[in-house]
């Protein structure tokens, strides 16, 4: 069974840089897409992005001039990284592969 | 981008009670469509993929349809446990987008 486990800073100051990384247990990285997906407190959920295994990736339109998702293959991860975060980067970021798996959530907030 | 549209937003009903969620597309998306159950402090669950086919483990009284820009996801006995935010998301589109949500409460 496929298993996301995910970590990174929870506090952040303005304009520093977002930085999760999620890996992936019992099962291979290779052919599937990896994704992250962030819900502000009380809000929906809104797509960040996703990578798949031959390293091509999409961004979401609002973010893309801030956003980077990468993948380490030989580790079995694949990481988010967020720039000039501001107060409206405040939420929950979830892995999650093939939209089947989900990691646990990390609540990033950013305040100064 | 390819925006969806949920309705309503929020509905109550009661144990038994049949509920019907709609999702639109602003341009076809052919049959790419996923559902997804979220529970309070939890992450989505996918309950559905491809409009219509049931992600394993998924209780029958779920059911998808649809296809072009008009999807529904009805749950045909609402149980206790279905008490919970619903999501469709597109992925026709390489920028895979949700919509706002549907949050099903108890009468």
């Amino acid at each position: 069974q496929v298993r996301l486990q995910q970590w990174g800073a929870g506090l952040l100051k303005p304009s520093e840089t977002l930085s999760l990384t999620c890996a992936v247990y019992g099962g291979s990285f290779s052919g599937h897409y990896w994704s992250w997906i962030r819900q502000p407190p009380g809000k929906g959920l809104e797509w960040i992005g996703e990578i798949n295994h031959r390293g091509s990736t999409n961004y979401s339109p609002s973010l893309k001039s801030r956003v980077t998702i990468s993948g380490d293959t030989s580790k079995n991860q694949f990481s988010l990284k967020l720039s000039s975060v501001t107060a409206a980067d405040t939420a929950v970021y979830y892995c999650a592969g093939d939209y089947q798996y989900w990691g646990q959530g990390t609540l990033v907030t950013v305040s100064s | 981008d390819i925006q969806m549209t949920q309705s309503p937003s929020s509905l109550s009903a009661s144990v038994g009670d049949r509920v019907t969620i709609t999702c639109r597309a602003s341009q076809s998306i052919s049959s790419d469509l996923n559902w997804y159950q979220q529970k309070p402090g939890k992450a989505p669950k996918l309950l559905m993929y491809a409009a219509s086919s049931l992600q394993s483990g998924v209780p029958s009284r779920f059911r998808g349809s649809g296809s072009g820009t008009d999807f529904t996801l009805t749950i045909s006995s609402l149980q206790p446990e279905d008490f919970a935010t619903y999501y469709c998301q597109q992925s026709y589109s390489t920028l895979r987008t949700f919509g706002g949500g549907t949050k099903v409460e108890i009468k």
